[in-house]
Order: structure tokens, then C-alpha cells, then sequence
């Protein structure tokens, strides 16, 4: 069974940094390219960066462009963001969620999300 | 960047009831549109990709269908399980981006 759990959300003021963690299991998770998306409170989903299976290709949504960071870990199964300067916009759950086609999109499979809130 | 609309925003229907959501880009994505359906406090769940296949696991009453710019989801039996948020989204070019969700309520 396909499983990605999403962790290290919290409470953090503005300008601060968080790192988010997702442990894949149920696949090869060296095989696929992965996404992060967020869903601000009561709003709808934005897209927020993606890598390529092997780490070679990322790409960010202009809004988060030079402030966060995707990364992952093949050995470890797990797929990371850093998040950096936030900002009170940034306040969201984050979901990851795996690409089932090699660009960005559809997005078979997504984690139980992890709540960022950003507020002085 | 390429702009969904959905509409409605919003609609009332009761169970048993055929249900048509549409989805329009700014520009032609080809079949490039894939549907999403969302509870409250769960994670998206994949309907249908490229348009009109149904993703494994999914009941057939869902069906999608469209090209080029139009595109519309069905649903057509309504089920108790299936009052959520429904959101399309294209994966034709960056950034891939999300219509704004439709909620389907109980009338």
C-alpha cells in the first residue's frame, strides 16, 4: 500500500525557517518524481514545487521561488522542503504527493498533509 | 500561467441526482486536465487523468471528458460518499495549476 506521511509543520513567526519531512513506503519510491501542494485555510490548492525522480530537475511556483528548497533522500524514502523567509501567505497545510507521470502532474497518490501556520 | 475556472462554485443535488462540473483553461491544454476529489480534512483524491481515464479504484459513475479548452466531470448517479469538493487541474505546462473547486452539497 501506497503510503506518504508528511511531518514537521508548526507555529513559527515571520521571516523564520522550517524543514518538512515525507516518508514514502509501498514503492519504489526512487522511481517517481514528487510534488509538494498547499491548501491555504478554507482555500483551494496551489502547487508549490516538484522534483524529478533522480533529483536532476526542480522546478518551484514563482511565489516560493528562492526562499524554499526541494530536496530528497532515495535511501532514506523521503522527500524534504525547506522553507525559508516565510511569510503569513505561506500559512497552509502541505501535502506531498507523487507524480505518476514524470511532470508535474496528475497526482496519484498525496500524504495527510502537515499544517504550516506562519503569525507574529 | 494557465487559468482554470470552474463552474459552478458551488451546487445543491440530491442522491441519485447526474451531476456535470465544467472546467475551462485560459489556453488550450490539449487532454492535458485531470480531476481531484477532496473531503473535508482529507487529502486530494485522483479521479480521472488525462481528461477522461478513470484512475484505478475510482466507481465508473465518475467520467470525464473534453479537449482544448472545455472540459466537464460527471457524476452520473450521485452517492451519499460523493458530497466533497472537486477541484480540475492542467499538467500541460508549468506551473500545473488548480481550479478554484467546485462543492457538491446535499440538497
Amino acid at each position: 500500500e501506497v503510503q506518504l506521511v508528511e511531518s514537521g509543520g508548526g507555529l513559527l513567526q515571520p521571516g523564520g525557517s522550517l524543514r518538512l519531512s515525507c516518508a514514502a513506503s509501498g514503492f519504489t519510491f526512487s522511481s517517481y518524481a514528487m510534488n509538494w501542494v498547499r491548501q491555504a485555510p478554507g482555500k483551494g490548492l496551489e502547487w508549490v514545487s516538484y522534483i524529478s525522480s533522480g533529483s536532476s530537475t526542480m522546478y518551484y511556483a514563482d511565489s516560493v521561488k528562492g526562499r524554499f528548497t526541494i530536496s530528497r533522500d532515495n535511501a532514506r524514502n523521503s522527500l524534504y522542503l525547506q522553507m525559508n523567509n516565510l511569510r503569513d501567505e505561506d500559512t497552509a497545510v502541505y501535502y506531498c504527493a507523487r507524480d505518476s507521470s514524470g511532470y508535474p502532474g496528475p497526482f496519484d497518490y498525496w500524504g495527510q498533509g502537515t499544517l504550516v501556520t506562519v503569525s507574529s | 500561467d494557465i487559468q482554470m475556472t470552474q463552474s459552478p462554485s458551488s451546487l445543491s443535488a440530491s442522491v441519485g441526482d447526474r451531476v456535470t462540473i465544467t472546467c475551462r483553461a485560459s489556453q488550450t491544454i490539449s487532454n492535458y486536465l485531470n480531476w481531484y476529489q477532496q473531503k473535508p480534512g482529507k487529502a486530494p483524491k485522483l479521479l480521472i487523468y488525462l481528461a477522461s481515464s478513470l484512475q484505478s479504484g475510482v466507481p465508473s459513475r465518475f467520467g470525464g471528458s473534453g479537449s482544448g479548452t472545455d472540459f466537464t466531470l460527471t457524476i452520473s448517479s450521485l452517492q451519499p460518499e460523493d458530497f466533497a469538493t472537486y477541484y480540475c487541474q492542467q499538467s500541460y505546462s508549468l506551473p500545473p495549476t488548480f481550479g478554484q473547486g467546485t462543492k457538491v452539497e446535499i440538497k
